[in-house]
């Protein structure tokens, strides 16, 4: 089975500076996404950036990117310009052949003004 | 989008209740998760064409239904108090899943 694991449970940010959010994940499949969603107070899941697994670039939508080393099974999501607006929950998931989504237990961001 | 309602409901150990979802207009595909306070969700099953092709680790009393019009419920029977948590609903155009799935705000359940 497939597993997704995000090591901070809490990060903080300066307002205006760079965080990167870790997440590792387990899976035998070779064709599979992953995903970053946000989770704010309303509750409702936000894709921010979405990566192939067959593909070796980066995903990046403006100030969010991502750093993918598919032989280390490594995802970190990278915030540069952090904004108040980006404080949330950030929740990495996978889906592979199954087509459920598996997510990591979440990473709390709080941007600092 | 994706609307779920209500949007908070309490209920009592042992009792019913059945959440409602309307999928995004054009999807064809709905997904049920579980998120307990302070966790990420879990799945709990997917429906596709009105059939449950896809089940997590729920037991029967999570049941479902998905309706021609996209539109679909999550019942659970003899509700315990570990079911309390926030029930998100997903849709999305069948295997399309990779294109990431659009979710509802969910229900708030409590289990008193």
């Amino acid at each position: 089975a497939q597993t997704v694991t995000q090591s901070q449970p809490e990060m903080s940010v300066q307002e205006a500076e760079t965080v990167t959010l870790s997440c590792t994940y387990d899976t035998s499949e070779s064709d599979y996404y992953l995903f970053w969603y946000k989770q704010p107070p309303s509750r409702q899941m936000i894709l921010v950036i979405r990566q192939e697994a067959y593909k070796q670039q980066n995903a990046t939508e403006n100030r969010f990117s991502v750093n993918f080393q598919k032989a280390a099974k490594s995802f970190s999501l990278k915030i540069s310009d952090s904004q108040l607006g980006d404080a949330a929950m950030y929740f990495c998931a996978y889906i592979g052949g199954a087509q459920k989504l598996v997510f990591g237990q979440g990473t709390r961001l709080t941007i600092n003004p | 989008g994706v609307t779920q309602s209500p949007t908070h409901l309490i209920k009592t150990r042992g009792q019913q209740v059945t959440l409602r979802c309307s999928s995004q207009s054009g999807h064809n595909t709905v997904s049920w998760y579980q998120q307990a306070l302070g966790q990420g969700p879990q799945f709990i099953f997917q429906y596709y064409r009105e059939e449950e092709n896809g089940r997590g680790n729920f037991p029967p009393r999570f049941s479902g239904l998905q309706f021609p019009n996209d539109s679909s419920e999550l019942n659970v029977n003899a509700l315990e108090l570990d079911d309390s948590a926030l029930y998100l609903c997903a849709s999305s155009l069948a295997g399309t899943g990779g294109y990431g799935y659009t979710f509802g705000s969910g229900t708030r359940l409590t289990v008193v």
